[in-house]
């Protein structure tokens, strides 16, 4: 059973830094990309990033790019989202995705429960 | 970057009755790379649809999919209770990736 459970996240103050994570189970982690989308309160969708499943390849929306960076250790089978400078904005859940293919950001099949960060003073 | 429009805001339905969602995208998505997710209040996103019409694992055929370009839609031919949710689009045909505002469904 594939399972994706997020942590890490919490309330930080504006220009602060979080670190989230993403530890996977029941596939071969390193064969798909991971993606991390987000979900402000009572919004849509927002894909943030991306990465390919050897990690050699990153991709973020621009509304992060600089401040985001997203990693990937395959020997712990976990994903990683290193969040600076963050903004008010940035408040949401964060949810960890499976990507369909090994190469770039798709469409995902499988979802954590998502973590949330709250960016306030 | 793609912007989907998805409409109507919200939608309300009796059980029974058939939904029709709309997913609207600025420029053309190539080989019609467009999914559908349903979320209920509180969880996970749960892929319903890849490619434009091609149902993932599990899901009832009472969902489909059809569209291409820059219009598609997701119907669902006769609302059962657990179909109840918020739906959103999704393209994956150009980076950055971007999905629809949602349609909530709603009980009428």
């Amino acid at each position: 059973e594939v399972q994706l459970v997020e942590s890490g996240g919490g309330l930080v103050q504006p220009g602060g830094s979080l670190r989230l994570s993403c530890a996977a189970s029941g596939f071969t982690f390193s064969s798909y990309a991971m993606s991390w989308v987000r979900q402000a309160p009572g919004k849509g969708l927002e894909w943030v990033s991306g990465i390919s499943g050897g990690g050699d390849s990153t991709y973020y929306a621009n509304s992060v790019k600089g401040r985001f960076t997203i990693s990937r250790d395959n020997s712990k089978n976990t994903l990683y989202l290193q969040m600076n400078g963050l903004r008010a904005e940035d408040t949401a859940v964060y949810f960890c995705a499976k990507d369909r293919v090994t190469s770039r950001p798709y469409y995902f099949d499988y979802w954590g429960h998502g973590t949330l960060v709250t960016v306030s003073s | 970057e793609i912007v989907l429009t998805q409409s109507p805001g919200t939608l309300s339905l009796s059980p029974g009755e058939r939904a029709t969602l709309s997913c609207r995208a600025s420029q053309s998505v190539s080989s019609n790379y467009l999914a559908w997710y349903q979320q209920k209040p509180g969880q996970a996103p749960r892929l319903l649809i890849s490619g434009a019409s091609s149902r993932a694992t599990g899901i009832p055929d009472r969902f489909s999919g059809s569209g291409s370009g820059t219009d598609f839609t997701l119907t669902i031919s006769r609302l059962e209770p657990e179909d109840f949710a918020v739906y959103h689009c999704q393209q994956y045909g150009r980076s950055p990736l971007s999905f629809g505002g949602g349609t909530k469904v709603e009980i009428k």
